[in-house]
């Protein structure tokens, strides 16, 4: 089983550069979330879905932007590369019901802004 | 400020020592897991604790949810090599899990 899928692994840009990452899922879970890692800080949250069409913005939204289109995939979009957005990246696919959300995460995209 | 807190957020111990880490809040969640991360590998669930009070083993783990649904504790038994990682406590909040600073665990043979 796949699980959930996260292109790139690793990826260099310059500032002001654009670039989408992309994160796809095959459990058919409603939830996705997109968060970032950083020492020190665990995971926070930049977007999330709760189903395809629905998006809502978690702590540290600035700078991104996503979209749900298919229960699939929710990639997550780099306007415009700042170094203050270099660190590590992961995408979560959600169950919920019964009471309990549990999360699958992708292995990762190491993003670097230089 | 971090709605969870996790404490310590380092830890070096041996081989056969026992430890426990906290997970805080002033928040009530839904439900609360704990997540072990290795490097370069993304967060794994260990376990999900639901019930107010509620404790759960998982081998040399136990996890326990607080009467009130706002803190949890992991405590490890003759601690292994093999657990070293980073623990991560997340609250859920509906859809959304909000994530502690973690631990750092380090046991040394």
């Amino acid at each position: 089983n796949a699980g959930v899928t996260q292109t790139p692994k690793f990826q260099v840009l310059k500032t002001g550069q654009s670039m989408t990452l992309q994160c796809a899922q095959d459990m058919n879970h409603e939830y996705m979330s997109w968060y970032r890692q950083d020492p020190g800080m665990g995971l926070r949250l930049i977007h999330y879905s709760v189903g395809a069409g629905i998006t809502d913005q978690g702590e540290v939204p600035n700078g991104y932007n996503v979209s749900r289109s298919t229960t699939e995939d929710f990639p997550l979009r780099l306007l415009s590369a700042a170094p203050s957005q270099t660190s590590v990246y992961f995408c979560a696919s959600s169950y919920s019901g019964q009471g309990r959300t549990e999360a699958f995460f992708g292995q990762g995209t190491r993003l670097t802004v230089v | 400020t971090q709605l969870l807190e996790q404490s310590p957020q380092f830890l070096s111990i041996q081989e056969g020592e026992n430890l426990t880490v906290y997970c805080n809040s002033s928040s009530v969640f839904s439900s609360l897991q704990w997540y072990r991360q290795e490097p370069g590998e993304g967060p794994v669930l260990l376990v999900t604790v639901v019930t107010g009070g509620e404790v759960k083993k998982l081998k040399r783990l136990t996890f326990q949810f607080g009467d009130a649904r706002k803190d949890s504790s992991l405590h490890i038994t003759a601690a292994q090599p093999g657990d070293t990682g980073l623990y991560l406590c997340a609250g859920a909040q509906g859809g959304k899990l909000i994530f502690g600073q973690g631990t750092e665990l380090s046991v040394k043979p």
